[in-house]
């Protein structure tokens, strides 16, 4: 199966920390994108991971755990701006993307 | 910073009419895909293009819809009779490899398809 599943909305405060989290259920898997996507807009790229354990960029965090089709994005230091729909995605023989319904992210002040 | 480029941002046809829409890749890339978004729906894979053909297309890629790549920079979505359902926005994403490396695909700003 292609299934990608992923929390419908979140809602967290400025300056705290939130973790998003995905589970997929594939085969032909290379790997497990996150994206942002404002309302109206393209996404864009946050990061890539295609070996378990954590990659840290800035704010930003991504785990993957391939045994368990699971991966999450964190957080950290939310800022008004971070609010935004958080789009899984998974690569399928490096042919195309798969998307998750996404999670709508609110930050509040 | 290098970009994906969608012309028109927004365009309205009627139903039964056919429509192009545009893309410039990332210049050095030579992965190329269209996928499309329904209105608060997920993104959804159409189709990828290499080597001026195509590697892959989903069940939504019928017959009414087609690719090419006219010259060595625009990359078109051609929609020959739309339909209600086809009113979605459309992204154009390149890449300059096979994925596996860590920048992933780059997606245009979209074109808003309206169909009437």
């Amino acid at each position: 199966g292609q299934n990608i599943d992923q929390p419908t909305e979140m809602t967290a405060t400025e300056g705290a920390i939130v973790q998003i989290n995905c589970t997929y259920q594939t085969s032909g898997f290379n790997g497990l994108f996150w994206y942002q996507q404002h309302a109206g807009e393209a996404p864009t790229f946050l990061s890539y991971n295609v070996l378990d354990g954590l990659e840290e960029k800035g704010r930003f965090s991504s785990f993957l755990s391939r045994s368990k089709g699971y991966s999450y994005l964190l957080l950290k230091e939310l800022q008004m701006k971070d609010s935004a729909s958080y789009l899984c995605a998974w690569d399928y023989n490096t042919d195309k993307l798969i998307f998750g319904t996404g999670t709508r992210l609110q930050v509040f002040p | 910073e290098p970009e994906v480029t969608q012309t028109p941002s927004h365009q309205v046809t009627q139903m039964g009419q056919e429509v192009i829409l545009r893309c410039v890749p990332i210049s050095n890339h030579l992965y190329f895909y269209w996928y499309r978004q329904i209105l608060g729906q997920k993104v959804e894979f159409l189709v990828s293009f290499y080597n001026n053909e195509i590697s892959e297309k989903s069940e939504i890629f019928d017959d009414q819809f087609s690719v090419e790549r006219p010259d060595g920079s625009n990359f078109t979505l051609k929609i020959r009779s739309t339909k209600l359902e086809d009113s979605a926005m459309y992204f154009c994403a390149s890449s300059e490899g096979i994925t596996g490396n860590s920048s992933g695909y780059t997606f245009g700003s979209g074109t808003r398809l309206t169909v009437v």
